[in-house]
């Protein structure tokens, strides 16, 4: 089954500054990478997602980078503001129908300083 | 109007009791699932389920019972508790065909003594 990694487990960062989030995935059949953002006591919430059949995508403030060969995605967050602090999750998934599920990685504590 | 709401928020009990979850959503989503947040905030799937049809079982144990009366709706019920059962549990749900967005309910925080 599919493996998601991910690191570092936590980044501490000085608020304007960038943050970048790793993840590595393990099944080349994978086609679907979301990021999840959960803050203290809430429920994980989609942040932006990534097709396989794209290299790059930006919303805003945060952008997301796949290299399919190298089986590894990332989260760019530009100009971190100290409300981006939470736990972030990197996700896989094929898209095979109704069995389809998304295999999460651990998580990374980010932690903005003002 | 909440998407996906599950009761109860918390859940305090002794070992060796029942306990029930339930999970509804309102998004017309055909797949629902049930996720365990453990204290080191790992997500591991336990189940899923496609128009009240078991799809996934992550070789839970199988004190640990879903049931879908429909596909609004699934609950989990667990019997015997152990203190390792302690955890978050997250009900979600979202389209079949996987690509879309995964809605998380708020949560429900069962904590065994």
């Amino acid at each position: 089954g599919e493996n998601v990694e991910q690191h570092p487990s936590t980044l501490s960062v000085q608020e304007g500054d960038s943050a970048v989030i790793k993840c590595t995935y393990s099944d080349s059949a994978s086609n679907y990478f979301p990021w999840y953002k959960q803050e203290l006591g809430k429920r994980p919430q989609l942040i932006i997602d990534i097709r396989s059949n794209v290299g790059e995508k930006k919303d805003q403030r945060i952008a997301v980078t796949l290299n399919k060969t190298a089986k590894h995605f990332s989260l760019h967050i530009t100009e971190t503001q100290p409300e981006d602090s939470a736990v972030y999750f990197c996700a896989a998934s094929h898209n095979t129908g109704a069995n389809s599920k998304l295999t999460f990685g651990k998580g990374i504590t980010l932690s903005v300083r003002p | 109007d909440t998407a996906v709401s599950q009761t109860p928020k918390y859940l305090v009990t002794q070992m060796g009791n029942d306990k029930s979850i339930k999970c509804e959503q309102n998004l017309g989503h055909d797949t629902m699932y049930w996720y365990k947040q453990d204290s080191k905030k790992f997500l591991k799937i336990m189940f899923s389920y496609n128009n009240k049809e078991l799809i996934i079982n992550e070789t839970v144990p199988n004190r640990f019972s879903p049931k879908s009366p429909d596909k609004a709706h699934l609950n989990l019920h667990i019997n015997s508790l152990e203190l390792g059962d302690s955890a978050v549990y997250f009900c979600a749900s979202r389209l079949a065909g996987g690509a879309g967005e995964l809605f998380f309910g708020e949560g429900s925080r069962l904590t065994v003594l």
